[in-house]
């Protein structure tokens, strides 16, 4: 089955704590990419990456990373969380952006709480 | 890049055509217009996407105006299971390639 897998779905730390979101795609897609939702705001797009070691900012990156060693794999790394960091943060994957078939898949969502 | 605006909310009755508009004046002939729907705190789901003609699936119509500035999603026949979030994203298919959400339509089908 065609899914990107988020981990963990749930998650409460403290500030300062390091923190990683893992995100694995089974689709073979080039394009990856995280969204932080907060109430009110929609989805903004923290990081995306066109391919292996290929990554670029979104509109919202301050205090975040991201790393594509691998093309199924887009962690996003909180080095020291803070509590405005708090949110609900959204992983996808597709085709090439703008590929006749290039529509997103997303994962389930993770849900960070930083005290 | 080129952005969306689209109404914060609408109604609709049940078993009713949905019509969920929205304006992309700033569209680059290249670029794609998406639709996806977020139900609750899910994923967002995608739903139908088209760059000129008119599209239809199982799930919805996309109409485009001729000018590409706006476009129309439809919802033939509206259930309560469609009550969602419906987002439209232009794709930038040069030099950033961000999908750019905004705040979406919030639709609340009536029983």
């Amino acid at each position: 089955e065609a899914q990107v897998t988020q981990n963990p779905r749930y998650l409460i730390t403290v500030t300062g704590k390091k923190l990683t979101v893992t995100c694995s795609q089974n689709m073979n897609h080039e394009y990856m990419s995280w969204y932080r939702q907060d109430p009110g705001l929609g989805l903004r797009q923290i990081y995306y990456s066109m391919n292996v070691e290929v990554t670029d900012k979104g509109d919202v990156p301050e205090g975040y990373k991201v790393s594509r060693k691998e093309k199924r794999n887009f962690p996003l790394i909180l080095e020291s969380p803070s509590p405005n960091q708090t949110s609900l943060y959204f992983c996808a994957s597709s085709p090439p952006p703008g590929d006749l078939t290039g529509e997103l898949f997303f994962g389930e969502g993770s849900r960070l709480t930083v005290l | 890049d080129a952005k969306t605006t689209q109404p914060t909310s609408m109604d609709c009755a049940e078993g009713r055509a949905a019509n969920l508009p929205c304006n992309h004046s700033t569209i680059s002939g290249n670029e794609y217009v998406y639709w996806y729907r977020q139900i609750h705190s899910q994923g967002p789901q995608y739903i139908i996407h088209g760059l000129k003609n008119n599209e239809t699936n199982e799930m919805a119509s996309l109409i485009i105006t001729e000018d590409r500035k706006s476009s129309t999603l439809i919802l033939p026949h509206a259930t309560l299971r469609d009550t969602a979030v419906y987002y439209c994203i232009v794709s930038c298919t040069s030099g950033t390639y961000k999908y750019i959400f905004g705040t979406g339509t919030r639709l609340k089908v009536l029983a």
